[in-house]
């Protein structure tokens, strides 16, 4: 069980958007940095989006982040095929001392 | 371009010690900058985080693992290492290990996978 709570899935039509919500608490998002990664079948995960809201070099501009207290969101605009996979959020958690990753959101283009 | 490869055995018996290993190349090992990671995830299951060790040789555990692994570093050699012991088929995953980026403003950012390395522990 995470600390870090997803919704187990989303979904929207080709060309849609989809928000992927991730909730915690004082000791990890609402004190450390927040991260998105985007795990597709038969891939390594890819980092989209560090520190709520920058992207890496290279990822598309569809991808946006954004945070409030302690929680935070991931967007994804005009939505492809090639969307379709899991998406994590990660931060540190300062109680644990410990890395965090989110329960995971599986993202379904109908 | 910094690239990670993860080696080992894809099948470990119940209770033995699992071994894995991440080549680093494009980057040395040695970057004040980044801390060096195993993640794991298992079948039907999402990313869970194992470790952390910076090229000093300190090192961060999971709670839930801490007990019974060693993430180890080799400078000379740009590797990195994991050793768990008295594994169980919960143990069975794909094993990755990540370049991770960190710094004071409170960033950590798993900037860099390998391809990962399933592992299968048989009963």
């Amino acid at each position: 069980q995470s600390v870090l709570t997803q919704p187990p899935s989303v979904s929207a039509a080709p060309g849609q958007k989809v928000t992927i919500s991730c909730s915690g608490d004082d000791s990890n998002i609402g004190t450390n940095h927040v991260s998105w990664y985007q795990h597709l079948p038969g891939a390594a995960p890819k980092l989209l989006i560090y520190d709520y809201t920058e992207r890496p070099s290279g990822i598309p501009d569809r991808f946006s982040g954004s945070k409030s207290d302690t929680s935070a969101t991931l967007g994804i605009t005009g939505l492809q095929t090639g969307d379709e996979g899991d998406y994590y959020c990660g931060t540190w958690d300062s109680g644990l001392d410990a890395y965090v990753f989110g329960s995971g959101t599986t993202v379904a283009v109908l | 371009q910094v690239h990670l490869q993860e080696s080992g055995p894809g099948l470990v018996k119940s209770s033995q010690t699992l071994s894995l290993s991440c080549n680093v190349s494009g980057d040395s090992i040695s970057s004040r900058d980044h801390y060096w990671s195993w993640v794991r995830r298992p079948p039907g299951k999402g990313l869970e985080w194992i470790g952390s060790i910076y090229y000093s040789g300190s090192v961060y555990y999971s709670p839930s693992l801490k007990s019974r692994i060693t993430i180890s570093v080799d400078t000379s050699r740009d590797q990195f290492a994991l050793k768990m012991m008295s594994v169980t088929t919960a143990d069975t995953a794909l094993y990755y290990c990540a370049r991770v980026r960190v710094s004071i403003t409170g960033t950590t950012q798993f900037e860099t996978w390998g391809q990962g390395v399933m592992v299968t522990v048989s009963s």
